[in-house]
């Protein structure tokens, strides 16, 4: 699986949007990119996941460049309940049923 | 929504003890995994179930167990629990397809004295 690229913390005000990037340059033609985030001692969370269209679901939007090496997760309203630690994860899709690896991840926090 | 559900959210054991974690979804997936998460070492993969009575080891299985009786049921095992088993432990489920996703429980901190 590619490695991924992601700042280790971000500010953001309640009710802005967040937008979280990542890169991901050596990322190859069957890998998605999938986003999960994890609210301090609880199980990672699903956001959202691609292949190169941008995708956008109840949670987020998820945009992924043209040249796929990178892509930015948005939250378009932010809370204070969206405070985590956001992983960028690169993973083939044909690699069903192995690990996930998460990386150092964006530790976000919402603030009033 | 997908709901993975975890025996005990909190665990103290003694050192040497038998430890059961359980884990149900309610998806029908077929692929189950447990895996630790320590802080530094990120996630690690103990053991993954894709089928019932299947199993397959994963980075870390030493001193671990699991059993897959049931479709929706992933035990995972402390054969004879020690200090450096004190973890967050975490479930997962997912259905096998092309971009498959996996889909955690809340996780069950144990602390081994």
């Amino acid at each position: 699986d590619a490695k991924t690229t992601q700042p280790p913390s971000m500010d953001c005000a309640e009710g802005r949007a967040a937008n979280l990037p990542c890169n991901h340059s050596t990322i190859s033609g069957n890998e998605y990119v999938y986003w999960y985030r994890q609210i301090h001692s609880q199980g990672p969370q699903y956001i959202i996941h691609g292949l190169k269209n941008n995708e956008t679901n109840e949670m987020a939007s998820l945009i992924i460049t043209e040249d796929r090496k990178s892509s930015t997760l948005i939250l378009p309203h932010a809370t204070l309940r969206d405070t985590a630690v956001y992983y960028c994860i690169v993973r083939a899709g044909n690699n069903a049923g192995n690990m996930l690896t998460f990386g150092g991840g964006t530790r976000l926090m919402v603030k009033p | 929504d997908v709901k993975v559900t975890q025996s005990s959210r909190y665990l103290v054991k003694r050192t040497g003890e038998k430890v059961f974690l359980e884990c149900v979804q309610d998806m029908d997936h077929e692929n189950m995994f447990w895996y630790r998460q320590d802080p530094g070492l990120g996630l690690r993969l103990i053991y993954f179930s894709y089928d019932v009575k299947m199993k397959e080891k994963g980075d870390i299985p030493e001193g671990y167990s699991v059993s897959r009786e049931k479709k929706e049921r992933f035990s995972l095992i402390l054969e004879s629990a020690s200090t450096s088993q004190t973890s967050m432990y975490l479930c997962a489920s997912s259905f096998p397809s092309w971009g498959e996703t996996q889909y955690f429980g809340p996780g069950t901190r144990l602390l081994v004295l």
